[in-house]
């Protein structure tokens, strides 16, 4: 089973549409969770992080189920400039304490005018 | 916004030559990265470096690999001969929390390795 998983997409939707993306982690004991966007050939900017009690940023909720190992993230009212990957990433604590990221593959969204 | 900063954001060389790809991280940072993002492909956690040392690394980070903070304010990834496949977005990160609240990364080096 992989890491990080989450569904490719592409994920096409029209202006002003609302989309939810999900991904799965493997590790339980995973610390904490993100959703980070990135643009073509651009770096992995952080969008927000994710807590259990859910948390909203604008028109971006991220949700956490520990019990599922389950994380989402819906978008309102799609704007054209919301069109990016999305990426799910993982706090995974090593063998250290300065953890590392686990990502993604990535969820692909097109919004079409 | 600080920012991480990396040089030179494109490079290309030949199949067994050295490279250095040089970041500089946020000023007050302690946790600094490197990962790895081959095209079409998920970006992949190469080493954590912290308190002038390498914290862990992953399998990708064989022995042609190699991490420095030479002078308190670049970190460096040396790669002492490269194959094609090391062709990918190097991304630098830098941190001043470990991971617990996510990173800040670097703009990328893209290296072509012909």
């Amino acid at each position: 089973r992989k890491e990080v998983e989450q569904d490719p997409g592409p994920f096409n939707v029209p202006e002003g549409a609302t989309v939810a993306f999900n991904c799965t982690y493997s590790n339980s004991a995973s610390q904490s969770f993100f959703w980070y966007r990135q643009d073509c050939r651009k770096e992995p900017k952080l969008l927000m992080s994710v807590y259990s009690s859910g948390n909203e940023d604008g028109r971006f909720t991220a949700q956490l189920n520990r019990a599922s190992q389950y994380i989402s993230l819906l978008i309102r009212d799609s704007k054209l400039s919301d069109s990016a990957t999305y990426l799910c990433v993982v706090n995974m604590r090593g063998s250290s304490n300065t953890g590392k990221l686990i990502f993604g593959q990535g969820t692909t969204l097109q919004v079409k005018p | 916004e600080p920012e991480v900063t990396q040089t030179p954001s494109h490079q290309v060389t030949q199949m067994g030559q050295e490279v250095i790809l040089r970041c500089v991280p946020i000023s007050n940072h302690l946790y600094f990265y490197w990962y790895r993002q081959i095209l079409g492909q998920k970006v992949e956690f190469l080493v954590s470096f912290y308190n002038n040392e390498i914290s862990e690394k992953s399998e990708i980070f064989d022995d042609q690999f190699s991490v420095e903070r030479p002078d308190g304010s670049n970190f460096t990834l040396k790669i002492r001969s490269t194959k094609l496949e090391d062709s990918a977005m190097y991304f630098c990160a830098s941190s001043d929390t470990g991971a617990l609240y996510g990173y800040t990364f670097g703009s990328g080096t893209r290296l072509t390795v012909v």
